[in-house]
């Protein structure tokens, strides 16, 4: 059963283009919502994060887009470029026995074309 | 500034022989974790360390798998007797005290199991 659904699970994009990934979420203890940047080879990287209590983030070409009432999340990527080809996950995070707990979900490799 | 370390990169190895997975932290964090990256799966937590000492292995999948962590700096993880299934990317992750939901995460060990 997954926690964190996420879509596609691939995508090609045009240099310059607009990257878009979908996650969706059902339990409502999750608290805080990363984003992890996998190259080949290389372990996942934090990318860019939020919290519940803003619908937007944004780091550069990077914006998180968060809707609460729907339980949904969205990573942007805009004027994607070839070095941005990697695998991204979406992740939710909530306390438990103590601890931040985050659950990833499956993932989405993305490549971006010249 | 090292981040965070494995070995074996990678492992081949032969079903029912006994696997060790090996994982330096990041120097101050207290907090470790085990992952297992597949395609069916994504990632899954197996194991969380706080301080040395083992909170949540719900994730782990069964009795063939142990972890220890003997002090601040190392951590392995056992696999014995292996299964083909075990086939796998597993990563080492570490955080801050009290920040779980930021991890950092290491190379990985992709390990094959014949």
């Amino acid at each position: 059963q997954q926690q964190v659904k996420q879509s596609p699970q691939s995508l090609i994009v045009q240099k310059g283009g607009i990257s878009i990934i979908n996650c969706a979420y059902e339990n409502t203890a999750f608290d805080y919502f990363p984003w992890y940047q996998q190259f080949p080879g290389k372990g996942p990287a934090l990318l860019i994060a939020i919290r519940p209590d803003v619908s937007e983030k944004k780091e550069g070409r990077f914006t998180i887009s968060f809707n609460k009432s729907a339980k949904q999340f969205s990573l942007h990527i805009m004027d994607s470029q070839p070095g941005d080809s990697a695998t991204y996950f979406c992740a939710a995070s909530r306390s438990s026995g103590g601890y931040q707990k985050v659950t990833f979900g499956i993932g989405t490799k993305l490549q971006v074309i010249p | 500034d090292a981040g965070v370390i494995q070995s074996p990169r990678h492992e081949v190895t032969e079903m029912g022989q006994e696997v060790t997975l090996r994982c330096k932290p990041i120097s101050g964090h207290n907090s470790l974790f085990w992952y297992r990256q597949t395609m069916m799966r994504g990632l899954e937590l197996l194991i969380y360390f706080n301080n040395n000492v083992p909170i949540d292995d719900s994730g782990m999948p069964e009795d063939r798998f142990s972890a220890k962590m003997p002090n601040a700096s190392f951590s392995t993880l056992k696999i014995q007797p292996s299964e083909p299934r075990d086939s796998a990317v597993y990563f080492c992750a570490s955080s801050v005290a009290g920040r779980s939901e930021t991890q950092y995460f290491g190379p990985g060990t992709r390990l094959l199991v014949l």
